[in-house]
């Protein structure tokens, strides 16, 4: 599994686009990127995955390089409840097992 | 909407007791997973399981059983409960399937604590 890389913390202004970038220079051609959130005293939550193409569903889209070095998660327009952790995860279609790194904590202020 | 539901949501226990940690899910996924998780140290797998009456050993197996007698419902036994097992612990189900079993679906996570 690819290692990946993401800011410890962001600040986001409520209505505003927040962009979250993860870095996966490691990333194989097989493999996935998922992302995942983890709001404050609950489980995670999936978001959205993507292998080449740019993705969007109705909680986020997902940008990815050309290269598949990085991908940015797009919430268009962040509300309070989206402040959480924020999780990158590469991996190829393997297994079960997630490795969710630090994270990116996104704060949603008024 | 996916349910995974854990059956408590905080927990606490002596050490050397028995724990069950339950957890149920709606969606007739075939795989299900338990992690826990601690500051600093993420998501790790403890077990999972493919199918009813199957299990496999995550990365951090020991001191712990599970049990998946129905496709529903898999359980996570502490034999003898010791104060390093305080912990979150997360039960999660998926779909089978090369790319499925990585979009899992998470309960809301159950706090254990060992005195």
């Amino acid at each position: 599994d690819a290692k990946t890389t993401q800011p410890t913390s962001m600040d986001c202004a409520e209505g505003r686009a927040a962009n979250l970038p993860c870095n996966h220079s490691t990333i194989s051609g097989n493999e996935y990127v998922y992302w995942y959130r983890q709001i404050h005293s609950q489980g995670p939550q999936y978001i959205i995955h993507g292998l080449k193409n740019n993705e969007t569903n109705e909680m986020a889209s997902l940008i990815i390089t050309e290269d598949r070095k990085s991908s940015t998660l797009i919430l268009p327009h962040a509300t309070l409840r989206d402040t959480a952790v924020y999780y990158c995860i590469s991996k190829e279609d393997q297994g079960g097992k997630l490795i969710f790194g630090q994270g990116t904590e996104l704060s949603v202020k008024p | 909407d996916v349910k995974v539901t854990q059956s408590s949501r905080y927990l606490v226990k002596r050490t050397g007791e028995k724990v069950f940690l339950e957890c149920v899910q709606d969606m007739d996924h075939e795989n299900m997973f338990w992690y826990r998780q601690d500051p600093g140290l993420g998501l790790r797998l403890i077990y999972f399981s493919y199918d009813v009456k199957m299990k496999e050993k995550g990365d951090i197996p020991e001191g712990y059983s599970v049990s998946r007698e129905k496709k529903e419902r898999f359980s996570l036994i502490l034999e003898s409960a010791s104060t390093n097992q305080t912990s979150m612990y997360l039960c999660a189900s998926s779909l089978p399937g090369q790319l499925a079993k990585n979009i899992q679906y998470f309960g809301a996570g159950t706090r254990l604590s060992v005195l």
